[in-house]
């Protein structure tokens, strides 16, 4: 079945600087979506993407979604302690959504 | 309008026995998703129920067992507890749930269950 690989599984910054996290997928993907889980909390809908080569911003994060829709990345400027958390991206296997194992973000202040 | 709840928080059980975790989802959500988190697994998709129907399914043994109730709300059920069954069991609900181009995924806060 389709799976939905992620990089780095983790990753540990000083607060300022950029941080990306990158999805491949092994089949080409409708959408992707991109979550949020802070430490002891839950998943948090961050965006979607649906578009070959679709780029969208969110303040300081930056979504990207490859041009033939099998990767995708999401890249954070100038990291902040608030940033800290589980990053996930997910994407559809049939009717089921298929979630990447995370990269997991900690940030020195 | 409310955030999906899910009781109860937290679990103990002893293996062998079996558990029944509940969730509410966000009022007008029609689909209800069970994931488990572990920390070596990630998310995995447990089941999906739409409409109080099973509509797709993930790769669990039969102990994993739900269902969904005509006012939306669902439960989920685990026989025979395993130690391997420590986890965070997340429920999410959508309007219209999974599908071609996939809705937004609201979580629950989890129920943290821990089998000894």
């Amino acid at each position: 079945g389709q799976q939905v690989m992620q990089i780095p599984q983790y990753q540990h910054v000083q607060e300022g600087e950029d941080f990306t996290t990158y999805c491949n997928s092994s089949t080409t993907l409708s959408n992707i979506q991109w979550y949020k889980q802070r430490p002891g909390g839950h998943p948090v809908f961050l965006i979607q993407l649906v578009k070959s080569g679709e780029v969208k911003k969110q303040k300081r994060l930056t979504f990207q979604f490859g041009e033939a829709k099998k990767n995708s990345s999401l890249h954070i400027t100038a990291t902040q302690t608030t940033d800290v958390g589980t990053y996930f991206c997910a994407g559809p296997q049939g009717n089921k959504l298929v979630f990447g194992a995370g990269t997991i973000l900690r940030v020195k202040s | 309008k409310a955030g999906v709840t899910q009781t109860p928080r937290y679990l103990i059980k002893t293996r062998g026995q079996q558990v029944t975790l509940s969730c509410s989802p966000i009022s007008g959500h029609r689909s209800v998703s069970w994931y488990q988190q572990t920390p070596g697994q990630g998310l995995q998709f447990l089941f999906e129920y739409f409409s109080e129907t099973q509509r797709n399914k993930g790769n669990f043994p039969g102990r994993f067992s739900g269902r969904q109730f005509s006012n939306s709300r669902s439960e989920m059920n685990v026989s025979t507890l395993e130690l391997g069954d420590s986890a965070l069991y997340l429920c999410a609900s959508s309007f219209l749930g999974t599908g071609t181009l996939q809705e937004t995924q609201y979580f629950g806060p989890g129920t943290r269950l821990l089998v000894l």
